[in-house]
């Protein structure tokens, strides 16, 4: 089983729509859950982090992570077409990282 | 400030060769690690160097090696190439040990072996 598991996708949806990603992982000790963000041809870049459970908002941007679940989850709202781009979940447990192959992510103006 | 810079952006190789990859981090950050991307494996944690030391690594097997020079920069070694090993090759640099600090992707060397 690997440590981290997202949907591939692709997910597309039209402008203006609340946009949920989700990822499982396996470890119930995880404690540092990041989402990244990552444009064609450019390298990933940290959207949001956050240590334990429950939401973090930042913007148009709200990570949940629910540790009884071992579920973590990004939702965009107001979903504007600069966000089409494919969404990495991360975790970190110690100084290892582990990450989700992505969910591809297209908004349609 | 610039960003963390690759090259070369694209390699094409043949099985059996080796490959070398390099990596400039953003000014002042002293660790850079490797990460190789793939659409079936996605992101998987190659190694880390900090003050030319490798202080972590990933379960690659020992084909795949680095190095990191007194100013930083670090490069890559793929030997013995496999069709398996065409992947995005991704480095990212942070301030201090990435366990503790933010990393700042560069924008990949995109291999394909044929």
């Amino acid at each position: 089983q690997k440590e981290v598991e997202q949907d591939p996708g692709p997910l597309s949806v039209p402008e203006g729509a609340i946009v949920s990603l989700n990822c499982t992982y396996s470890n119930s000790a995880f404690q540092y859950f990041m989402w990244y963000r990552q444009y064609s041809r450019k390298g990933p870049e940290l959207l949001m982090y956050t240590y334990s459970s429950g939401n973090k908002e930042d913007g148009r941007f709200t990570a949940q992570v629910d540790k009884s679940s071992k579920y973590i989850s990004l939702f965009i709202r107001d979903s504007q077409p600069s966000d089409s781009a494919t969404y990495l979940c991360a975790i970190r447990s110690g100084n290892q990282f582990y990450f989700g192959t992505g969910t591809s992510l297209t908004v349609i103006p | 400030k610039a960003g963390v810079t690759q090259t070369p952006r694209y390699l094409i190789k043949t099985r059996g060769q080796q490959v070398t990859l390099s990596c400039s981090p953003i000014s002042g950050h002293r660790s850079v690690s490797w990460y190789q991307q793939t659409p079936g494996q996605g992101l998987q944690f190659l190694f880390e160097y900090f003050s030319e030391t490798q202080r972590n690594k990933g379960n690659f097997p020992g084909r795949f090696s680095g190095r990191q020079f007194s100013n930083s920069r670090s490069e890559m070694n793929v030997s013995t190439l496999e069709l398996g090993d065409s992947a995005l090759y991704l480095c990212a640099s942070s301030a201090g040990l990435v366990s503790y600090n933010e990393q700042f992707f560069g924008p990949g060397t995109r291999l394909t072996v044929l």
